[in-house]
């Protein structure tokens, strides 16, 4: 089936350090979602795409949808202890109708102070 | 309500006995997720509504899993004869049709 493949699994960074992940797929999207999730929490919505090639930012974040429909990117600058957690990419495969959405496996964020 | 609503928060039952987890979308809100995730795991798909409709229930584990929806508002997934890998975070999610996916807390289901 399809599959969003994260990089990198995990990562440790110093605080203020800035950082970058990003999501690739077999197949085209129309939409990326970036989630972050916290220990015991339902994920929540930090930034939406919609179209190739849109750079969106929300405050320290930002992300990219790929020129190519089949990846995107995140980036998180000055990085501070509560940027802890688990960051999911996620979207609708153009293959797969409009509202099937599916979410990556996933980057691990460990913030040292 | 504010936001999508889930219960029971978290669910411990027996191997074998059945189990139902409910959500509450977000008024309003034509399409309807769930989504499981183990422990440590990310978010794998199992079924969604639009409307009262499951156009995809493509990711339902097996047919001990099922799910509906009433009132294109509460959604009912339920799992017959509970086994110990069914042990996981059961997520819902709502939105407004195409558009971005808002997530409840969860219900924990442990099954011993």
């Amino acid at each position: 089936g399809q599959q969003l493949n994260q990089s990198p699994q995990s990562m440790f960074i110093q605080e203020g350090e800035d950082v970058s992940m990003n999501c690739t797929s077999s197949s085209i999207f129309n939409t990326w979602l970036w989630y972050k999730q916290d220990p015991g929490e339902g994920p929540v919505l930090l930034i939406a795409l919609y179209k190739a090639g849109e750079l969106t930012s929300n405050g320290r974040l930002t992300a990219q949808f790929g020129i190519t429909r089949k990846d995107s990117f995140l980036n998180i600058s000055a990085s501070i202890p509560s940027d802890v957690g688990i960051y999911f990419c996620a979207g609708p495969p153009y293959t797969s109708g409009t509202y099937k959405y599916i979410f990556g496996t996933g980057t691990r964020l460990k913030v040292l102070a | 309500g504010a936001g999508v609503s889930q219960s029971p928060s978290n669910k411990v039952t027996e191997k074998g006995k059945d189990v139902e987890l409910r959500c509450d979308p977000i008024s309003g809100h034509t399409a309807l997720y769930w989504y499981r995730q183990r422990l440590g795991q990310g978010l794998e798909f199992l079924i969604y509504f639009q409307g009262n409709s499951a156009p995809d229930k493509s990711g339902l584990p097996s047919d001990r899993f099922s799910a509906e929806r009433t009132g294109e508002s509460v959604s009912t997934l339920t799992i017959q004869r509970t086994q110990q890998e069914d042990s996981a975070v059961y997520l819902c999610a709502s939105s407004m049709g195409a558009g971005e996916l808002f997530f409840g807390e969860g219900s924990r289901l442990t099954v011993l």
